[in-house]
């Protein structure tokens, strides 16, 4: 079956502290990935996404996330946390043939302490 | 531009009635979806809409659940009778063309005593 899988389901850090989220999914064929992050009280934001090209992909605030296609991974980093990314973290992916849909990860929390 | 509106932010209703929730997509979005998220786990997929058609419903849990889209504007997620199992929070999203850019709502916080 098509899943993702997240490893960490609560991450605890101080402000500029390096992040590194993992994010594993099933299935060798083709599939677009993307980050999604929900700040408390607010929707669901698209962070980034990779369909093609440059395996390396930059998003918004500072994050970026690697596609390793060999170990069927999209890990999200960010090199310095603040306290304004205490938020929870998706990853979510389009599998080929999984007709025009996301499915997500169990997401992981994130807590940035000052 | 507005976005997903999704109402009510919190029901809260007692097993065996019926709950109603709403979504209005961002206008011009023919593709609008419900996903559902139970307590910790993963934002599950429940049905997908193109227009006032069901695209893909696979997702839809049993047959306590129905989804509706009134000319392919606002949808409706009925549960009916609801169950302990059915608290969670429902999202819903919306595109123009597919789903690498969906914009999503708030979500409904749904609490089934």
């Amino acid at each position: 079956a098509q899943s993702v899988s997240q490893h960490n389901h609560h991450v605890i850090l101080s402000e500029a502290a390096s992040l590194e989220l993992g994010c594993n999914y099933s299935y060798g064929g083709t599939v677009n990935l993307f980050w999604y992050v929900q700040y408390p009280g607010q929707h669901l934001q698209l962070l980034l996404k990779y369909f093609s090209g440059d395996p390396l992909v930059k998003g918004i605030k500072g994050f970026e996330a690697e596609f390793i296609k060999s170990k069927f991974s999209f890990n999200l980093r960010k090199p310095s946390v603040q306290w304004s990314d205490t938020a929870e973290y998706f990853c979510a992916v389009i599998f080929s043939g999984g007709y025009n849909k996301l499915i997500f990860g169990a997401g992981t929390r994130l807590a940035v302490h000052p | 531009e507005a976005g997903v509106t999704q109402f009510p932010s919190h029901s809260v209703i007692e097993k065996g009635q019926t709950v109603t929730l709403r979504c209005d997509p961002i206008s011009g979005h023919d593709n609008l979806y419900w996903y559902r998220r139970v307590m910790g786990k993963e934002i599950k997929f429940l049905l997908h809409f193109v227009k006032e058609s069901k695209q893909d419903e696979s997702g839809m849990p049993n047959n306590r659940f129905l989804a509706e889209r009134t000319g392919g504007t606002y949808s409706t997620l009925k549960v009916q009778p609801a169950e302990l199992e059915d608290s969670g929070v429902y999202f819903c999203a919306s595109s123009r063309d597919r789903a690498e850019k969906l914009f999503f709502g708030s979500g409904t916080q749904l609490s089934v005593l």
